[in-house]
């Protein structure tokens, strides 16, 4: 397809149970973000990577959240032992190159709901 | 850290008329970019506009302008002649200069302000 494309689009899961969550990105898009966005909350930043290089992590809440994309193109979120608070929509962005010239395309999101 | 505050949960307009959202930030950086982003119930982030804070002419997209006010750190997106699909939620975004250093190219968001506009 020619947008960003985020499965699954829906994920229940128990608390303590893992999960991944999958993006693949617009074909050639060099930078992938990851966002976390809590119920009536705006985005909140998780990770970027540029290729297959994570360059910035600093927005993962916990060391039970992990992100990788080990040749460049899909990149999955993963989430270890979830909790209640991990409940919100997960969004992925992709860009053609790096900075505010080049925009950030959104997928529709992955909503994840921990019960 | 930089952060943005969409001080209006709700807003309403009716078809065909102008409406402003508002967005302040707070930054110690000199050099930055700002964002509207429109997220519809499909949940599509969308760009609207973009403003380089180092350019003084506010941006304009056909019906969406803003009025950047950079010694206010104040960011309003004004939508003329309303339309029904442009009933989603707004969002001010912020984003570092390429050379700032740090983590220079991730966005950082308002809350968000719920826009709807009646027929």
């Amino acid at each position: 397809g020619a947008g960003v494309s985020q499965s699954p689009r829906y994920k229940v899961a128990k608390r303590g149970q893992d999960v991944a969550l999958r993006c693949d990105p617009i074909s050639g898009h060099v930078s992938l973000f990851w966002y976390q966005q809590a119920l009536g909350q705006g985005p909140e930043f998780l990770t970027y990577f540029q290729n297959e290089a994570q360059l910035d992590k600093s927005g993962l809440p916990s060391d039970r959240f992990f992100a990788e994309r080990p040749e460049g193109s899909v990149s999955t979120l993963k989430i270890q032992r979830t909790q209640q608070e991990d409940s919100a929509v997960y969004l992925c962005a992709s860009s053609w190159g790096q900075g505010p010239n080049q925009p950030q395309h959104f997928g529709d999101g992955t909503r994840l709901s921990i019960l | 850290a930089q952060t943005v505050t969409q001080s209006q949960p709700e807003m309403s307009v009716q078809e065909a008329e102008t409406v402003t959202l508002s967005c302040t930030y707070d930054t110690s950086e000199s050099n930055y970019y700002l964002f509207w982003y429109k997220q519809p119930p499909s949940r599509q982030m969308i760009l609207v506009i973009r403003q380089e804070a180092y350019k003084q002419q506010n941006a304009t997209e056909n019906r969406f302008s803003v009025n950047f006010q950079k010694a206010a750190k104040s960011f309003s997106l004004k939508i003329s002649d309303s339309q029904l699909g442009d009933t989603a939620m707004y969002f001010c975004a912020f984003m570092k200069h390429a050379y700032s250093g740090g983590s220079n190219y991730k966005l950082t968001f308002g809350k968000g302000t719920l826009l709807t506009v009646n027929p």
